[in-house]
């Protein structure tokens, strides 16, 4: 059975680093052809995709976001990572990460989201 | 980046009855190796997206199969048979062709 769930600080100020985590189990990053991708959601709006990385540690950047995202991975504890360096009231949203892989190249399963309040 | 477009942003349906949902892609997603990078996704009220269908047709696993998808290249359709009060929500169609990923706006289904 595949399970994600994310984790946040909830709320930040404007100016931090928003640091994300998903926790996952199921399947392995470490396993051929599968991969982990972040996408958030502000409230009320649709949804934009953020980042994804794979079992070969190759990571993809949305390019309106490229110099503020980093993901990252830790195969042993089945989790992943995003950050988001220098936030605004613009950051402001559910964060979801979701599973994909090179022979299911869609997202198939889903976290329930983080919410992410970025306020002064 | 792949811009997707949906029509209508929202549509309000009897239950029982039909509704159907266009997407538009402003570039082909048929890839070189004979794949359609075309996904559907139901989002239901306070829920995460839920994957309904990939590759244009093909029925996620435990989807009804009161859902069904067409199309090709840049047009494509998500047909909702006999809805029922579960469908109510946002539909999204997506690319996974290349990154940026892009999303439709999303299209609010209601019942009347």
């Amino acid at each position: 059975q595949v399970t994600l769930k994310e984790s946040g600080p909830g709320i930040l100020q404007p100016s931090q680093t928003l640091s994300l985590t998903c926790t996952f189990s199921g399947f392995s990053l470490s396993t051929y052809g599968m991969g982990v991708g972040w996408i958030r959601q502000p409230s009320g709006k649709g949804l934009e995709w953020l980042a994804n990385i794979w079992w070969d540690d190759d990571k993809y950047y949305n390019p309106s976001l490229k110099n503020r995202l980093t993901i990252s991975k830790d195969t042993s504890n089945n989790q992943a990572f995003l950050k988001i360096t220098n936030v605004d009231t613009a950051d402001t949203a559910t964060y979801y990460c979701a599973r994909i892989g090179i022979r299911v190249p869609y997202f198939d399963y889903w976290g329930q989201g983080v919410m992410v309040t970025v306020s002064s | 980046d792949i811009m997707m477009t949906q029509s209508p942003l929202s549509v309000a349906v009897t239950p029982g009855e039909s509704a159907s949902i266009s997407c538009r892609s402003s570039k082909s997603l048929l890839h070189s190796n004979g794949i359609t990078y075309l996904s559907w996704y139901l989002q239901r009220p306070e829920k995460s997206p839920q994957l309904l269908i990939y590759q244009i047709s093909n029925l996620a696993s435990g989807v009804s199969d009161r859902f069904s998808g067409s199309g090709s290249g840049t047009d494509f359709t998500l047909k909702i048979s006999k809805v029922e009060t579960e469908d109510v929500g946002i539909y999204y169609c997506v690319q996974f062709l290349e990154v940026p990923y892009t999303f439709g706006a999303g299209t609010k289904l209601e019942l009347k």
